[in-house]
């Protein structure tokens, strides 16, 4: 089974600086996905970044930028220039690639964000 | 927008009634999934279909059942409805099922409210 944990229920930042949102997760799998989504006020799933466990290199989406440490198991999401806009609930998610589990994608509880202006 | 189209928006029900709830998945998309978002379990996964067939089931409660048609539309039935259903509902869909990077794009959701 996966699990993803994300231990800061909410965070704040200043506007135009940087913020890093944590993630680890728990998986056997030996290939696999993780995702970031936000969740703004209106409900919606807005898909924003994603790293496979076999990705030489961190990704990276714009100002979105993911920390992949995998002996560590976390998949921090680094949201660079922070705009008010980015005020949301962020989820961190995982799909392992084989298995019974490889076709829904497990979730953590999420972290709240607030931009300060 | 994702592509994922879901109706209604909004349902508001009595507990025992029965609802369903729609998607339409991105054009080309043979994958369906659907997850349910409550304030106590988070975001579930409950069932997924590919090009029709049922490939995975999750926390699915027996009171609910899925299909997805040949036009590869979804529909999630909830019947016998407690006042613990009251949740938001989202399809999300993908191109193809477990194999390697999938990205699964999510419609609006379905807030289901059950009085």
């Amino acid at each position: 089974a996966q699990k993803i944990t994300q231990t800061q229920p909410g965070m704040f930042v200043q506007e135009k600086e940087a913020v890093t949102l944590d993630c680890t997760y728990d998986t056997s799998d030996p290939s696999y996905g993780l995702f970031w989504y936000k969740q703004p006020s209106s409900g919606e799933m807005i898909f924003l970044i994603y790293q496979g466990s076999y990705d030489q290199q961190n990704a990276t989406e714009g100002r979105y930028s993911l920390n992949f440490q995998k002996a560590r198991k976390s998949a921090n999401l680094v949201i660079s220039a922070s705009q008010l806009g980015d005020s949301a609930m962020y989820f961190c998610a995982m799909r392992p690639y084989s298995g019974a589990g490889s076709y829904q994608l497990t979730f953590g509880k999420g972290t709240k964000l607030s931009v300060i202006p | 927008d994702s592509g994922v189209t879901q109706t209604p928006k909004h349902l508001i029900t009595a507990t025992g009634q029965r609802v369903t709830l729609r998607c339409s998945p991105r054009s080309g998309d043979l994958s369906v999934y659907w997850y349910q978002q409550s304030l106590d379990q988070g975001l579930q996964f409950l069932i997924q279909y590919y090009n029709g067939e049922e490939r995975a089931k999750g926390n699915i409660l027996e009171r609910f059942s899925a299909q997805q048609f040949p036009d590869l539309h979804s529909e999630l039935n909830l019947s016998s409805l407690e006042l613990g259903d009251s949740a938001l509902y989202f399809c999300a869909s993908s191109v193809g099922t477990g194999e390697r990077y999938n990205e699964q794009f999510f419609g609006p959701g379905t807030r289901l409210t059950v009085l």
